[in-house]
């Protein structure tokens, strides 16, 4: 059982350019997240979704979009990389809302 | 807003010690608080999951407890081995997302 998938592994960007987080799961879970953990803080919320066709902010969404057109799909797409945004990122899954949340093993991307 | 605080930062103990990690949080308004575990360069791993209704849970060697009313949270881990060696983060919810603590960074040594 894959779990959550993430492509690419490792990324670097050039300043200005632009890239998709690739997110996927095979476990039917309606309810999607992205993450990043920036070196001796917590993980902090960019965006989520609750089901195919539905996605909000979380805590840090600036710089980022979203889209859910699958269940199984959640894509993270950065627009005009800034080094602010050199960090891990992490896609995570669980099947409600107060369900156990599932990660992926992350996407490291910097930005130069 | 969750403020969410994991004392201590980093823990180094023999291994074979009973240990326990705390977590507090400042809003006591959340519907479960999940432990994890991180290896160097790895995803999070659940260990536990808490709901808001429970007391404690247990896995294993792992033992988490939750006390909602005054925003704390422990783990303990008995029997310690070198395999529990990672950095442990607490996680409450509150409404559609977790919020989670910068860790506990454990080693336990041979």
């Amino acid at each position: 059982n894959a779990g959550v998938t993430q492509t690419p592994k490792f990324r670097i960007l050039k300043i200005g350019q632009s890239m998709t987080l690739q997110c996927t799961q095979d476990m039917n879970h309606n309810y999607m997240y992205w993450y990043r953990q920036d070196p001796g803080m917590g993980l902090k919320l960019i965006y989520y979704s609750v089901g195919a066709g539905i996605t909000d902010k979380g805590e840090v969404p600036n710089g980022y979009n979203v889209s859910r057109s699958t269940t199984e799909d959640f894509p993270l797409r950065l627009e005009l990389a800034a080094p602010s945004q050199t960090s891990v990122y992490f896609c995570a899954s669980s099947s409600r809302g107060a369900g156990e949340l599932f990660f992926g093993e992350g996407s490291r991307l910097t930005v130069l | 807003k969750q403020e969410v605080t994991q004392i201590p930062a980093a823990l180094s103990v023999p291994e074979g010690e009973n240990l326990v990690l705390n977590c507090s949080f400042t809003d006591s308004a959340i519907y479960n608080l999940q432990w994890f575990r991180q290896d160097p360069g790895k995803g999070l791993t659940s260990l536990l999951l808490i709901q808001s209704s429970q007391r404690e849970q247990t896995s294993g060697r792992l033992n988490a407890s939750l006390d909602k009313s005054s925003g704390r949270s422990t783990l303990y881990i008995a029997a310690s081995q070198p395999g529990d060696s990672a950095t442990y983060l607490c996680a409450p919810r509150e409404a559609q997302k977790l919020v989670f603590g910068q860790g506990t960074r454990l080693t336990i040594n041979p």
